[in-house]
């Protein structure tokens, strides 16, 4: 089946700690992107990339780091210099056309503590 | 810059009944328009979008929206809501302009939460 894999479902991690969020796609599609989710906020652009090896900031990528060195992976790094990193976080990706639609990642829901 | 504002942040109603969950944008240049739903601890599925064409738009489970370029707005309608609606719906916008790499990019709501009472 294609889709958007995600994992894990539940990260737990120390303040302070770095912590990577995995992120696969087999839908061979160029575009993948990370949201965060926070209650009553919506989702919000973190980074995006819509080739391999490149890679944009969205609206708050103060605090992450990407890669996208394979079209099928895009892992998000939540550095300790993010100051409010509990939240749940959503992987998407789409072709690049701009009327293409983004499919989404089940989320992963990290806490800091 | 583009903004989507969902006016109710929960909608309660009971089963069977009709429903709107309201979506309004701004933009200064032309957009596509989408719904999308989440149902809890699940990530989103889109439920339908307006890319051109008709204005009224239809999902395959009974919900419908309908662009209006004069009201810049895409509200969300059921005729007859089940239980298994319960969900939060998003709203969200892209720009139609083709900008270099970031063609495609979603701006969201924050979200309507429908809940579905017997």
């Amino acid at each position: 089946d294609g889709g958007i894999t995600q994992s894990p479902k539940y990260l737990f991690r120390k303040e302070g700690q770095n912590v990577t969020l995995s992120c696969e796609q087999n839908l061979n599609h160029d575009a993948m992107y990370w949201y965060r989710q926070d209650p009553g906020q919506g989702l919000r652009l973190i980074y995006y990339s819509q080739i391999v090896n490149d890679f944009q900031k969205g609206d708050i990528a103060e605090g992450y780091s990407v890669s996208r060195e394979k079209k099928e992976s895009f892992p998000l790094t939540v550095t300790s210099a993010q100051k409010n990193p509990t939240a749940f976080y959503l992987c998407a990706s789409s072709h690049r056309g701009k009327t293409d639609t983004q499919y989404f990642g089940p989320g992963t829901r990290l806490t800091v503590l | 810059a583009q903004s989507v504002t969902q006016l109710d942040s929960q909608v309660p109603v009971f089963e069977e009944a009709p429903v709107e969950l309201r979506c309004n944008y701004s933009s200064s240049v032309s957009v596509y328009l989408f719904w999308y739903v989440q149902y809890p601890n699940q990530g989103l599925q889109l439920l339908l979008k307006y890319l051109s064409g008709s204005t009224l738009v239809e999902s395959i489970n009974g919900f419908e929206a309908e662009f209006n370029k004069s009201q810049t707005s895409f509200h969300l309608r059921k005729p007859s809501v089940h239980i298994s609606d319960t969900a939060e719906y998003f709203c969200a916008v892209s720009d139609q302009r083709n900008y270099g790499g970031s063609q495609g990019n979603l701006i969201f709501g924050k979200g309507t939460k429908l809940s579905v009472k017997p």
